[in-house]
């Protein structure tokens, strides 16, 4: 069974510009998460999807953030414009059962500078 | 806001040593998952803990659910290298939310 795929791996982008990342998750999973990451922290829940429905992004900064899930597959999150401390890693994440057993991709390290 | 608190926050050991990460929160949470992520990966799921007072070992690690659901603690016994990495709880209401993390390393 394919794991959760996230692209690109890497990213470095200067303060003001606009980034894009991709998750496909497995297969069937109809719970999608994004969480940011700074080091050596515990994962932050931005959004969580449920198929093409939003479940919770209460902790998402609408104002610079967007994420979609147009067809309850793939998601993309958007960040736009950039600052400094949105230098993390971002996860994304499926299950099968919401809230119950998330299978991570291995993460998109952004550096702002 | 649902908040998990984890401690330590940091834990540096020899190996052989035994070791308790606690897991707590003023919120209910339906349940307690444990995961341990390795740099440069995401976390990997280790145990789900789900009625009040549950406990489950998974070798040589033990896991706790608090008997209100609010709280859950890992016990490691005789670390190993192996086991250094972040663990982190995760807790789900509607959502699934993790805690601050406790980084672990196991110093041969």
């Amino acid at each position: 069974e394919a794991g959760v795929a996230q692209s690109p791996r890497y990213k470095i982008i200067e303060k003001r510009q606009s980034v894009a990342f991709w998750c496909n998750p497995i297969s069937g999973h109809a719970t999608l998460y994004w969480y940011q990451q700074i080091l050596g922290q515990g994962p932050k829940l931005l959004i969580q999807f449920q198929n093409n429905g939003v479940v919770d992004d209460s902790q998402l900064p609408k104002d610079r953030f967007s994420a979609e899930r147009l067809k309850g597959v793939d998601s993309t999150l958007k960040i736009q414009p950039a600052k400094l401390e949105d230098s993390a890693v971002y996860l994304c994440a499926s299950s099968l059962v919401p809230q119950v057993e998330a299978f991570f991709g291995q993460g998109t390290r952004l550096t702002v500078v | 806001t649902q908040l998990l608190e984890q401690s330590p926050q940091f834990l540096s050991i020899q190996e052989g040593e035994n070791l308790t990460v606690y897991c707590n929160s003023s919120s209910v949470f339906s349940s307690l998952q444990w995961y341990r992520q390795e740099p440069g990966e995401g976390p990997v799921l280790l145990v789900t803990v789900v009625t009040g007072g549950e406990v489950k070992k998974l070798k040589r690690l033990t896991f706790q659910f608090g008997d209100a659901r609010k709280d859950s603690s890992l016990h490691i016994t005789a670390a190993q290298p192996g086991d250094t990495g972040l663990y982190l709880c995760g807790g789900a209401t509607n959502k699934l939310i993790f805690g601050t993390g406790t980084l672990l390393a196991v110093q041969p």
